[in-house]
């Protein structure tokens, strides 16, 4: 079974840094692409990061480019997100989400979510 | 970047009505569209990948079409327990960007 469990979310003050970890089970980590999706308060989902299997290729939205930094360590089937400066408008559930193993292309849709973790950016 | 636009982004329909959620992207994408809905209060779940293909577990009652720019995600006789916000998000490149989500009532 496919088990996906994030840690490290919380309350930090704006500006302050916080790192989110995904502990992963049930499947070859090393083998697939991860991400990183969250979901403020009330709204909709915002893809924030993916990193490749290997961790060569690593890629982070927009809004959060220069902030937030994707990486793992396929040695402890693990993905974590580096979370700098942070701002009120980060607040959100972040979901640790692993690839789908179907897609013909170089992304993939997302099929495994973990349950989240609250990060709260405020004074 | 190529933006998602579903409508509506909320309705309400009775127990056994069909219903189909439009999802409309700002450039080509292929198939590279994934609908998932998410239960309030719960994690989102994967319902459609391939525009059409239906994940493992999801009832035959849902069904993905279209391609290129515009999709549709269809709900034969819906179900009370298929009141949720659904989303589509394309995957043939970064951003993987998600529409806004249709909040389904009844």
């Amino acid at each position: 079974e496919v088990q996906l469990v994030e840690s490290g979310g919380g309350l930090v003050r704006p500006g302050g840094s916080l790192r989110l970890s995904c502990a992963t089970s049930g499947f070859t980590f090393r083998s697939d692409t991860m991400n990183w999706v969250r979901q403020a308060p009330g709204k909709g989902l915002e893809w924030v990061a993916s990193i490749t299997s290997s961790g060569t290729y690593v890629y982070h939205a927009d809004s959060v480019k220069g902030r937030f930094t994707i990486s793992r360590d396929n040695a402890k089937n693990s993905l974590f997100l580096q979370m700098n400066s942070l701002r009120a408008e980060d607040t959100a559930v972040y979901y640790c989400v692993r690839d789908g193993s179907d897609s013909d292309g170089f992304f993939s849709y997302l099929e495994y979510w973990g349950q989240g973790a609250l990060v709260t950016v405020s004074p | 970047d190529i933006q998602m636009t579903q409508s509506p982004s909320s309705l309400s329909a009775s127990v056994g009505d069909t219903v189909t959620i439009t999802c409309r992207a700002s450039q080509g994408i292929s198939n590279y569209l994934a609908w998932y809905q998410q239960k309030p209060g719960k994690v989102p779940k994967l319902l459609i990948y391939g525009a059409s293909t239906l994940q493992s577990g999801v009832p035959s009652r849902f069904s993905g079409s279209g391609t290129g720019t515009d999709f549709t995600l269809t709900i034969v006789s819906l179900q009370s327990e298929d009141v949720a916000t659904y989303y589509c998000q394309k995957y043939n490149s970064v951003p993987l960007t998600f529409g806004g989500g249709t909040k389904v009532e009844i």
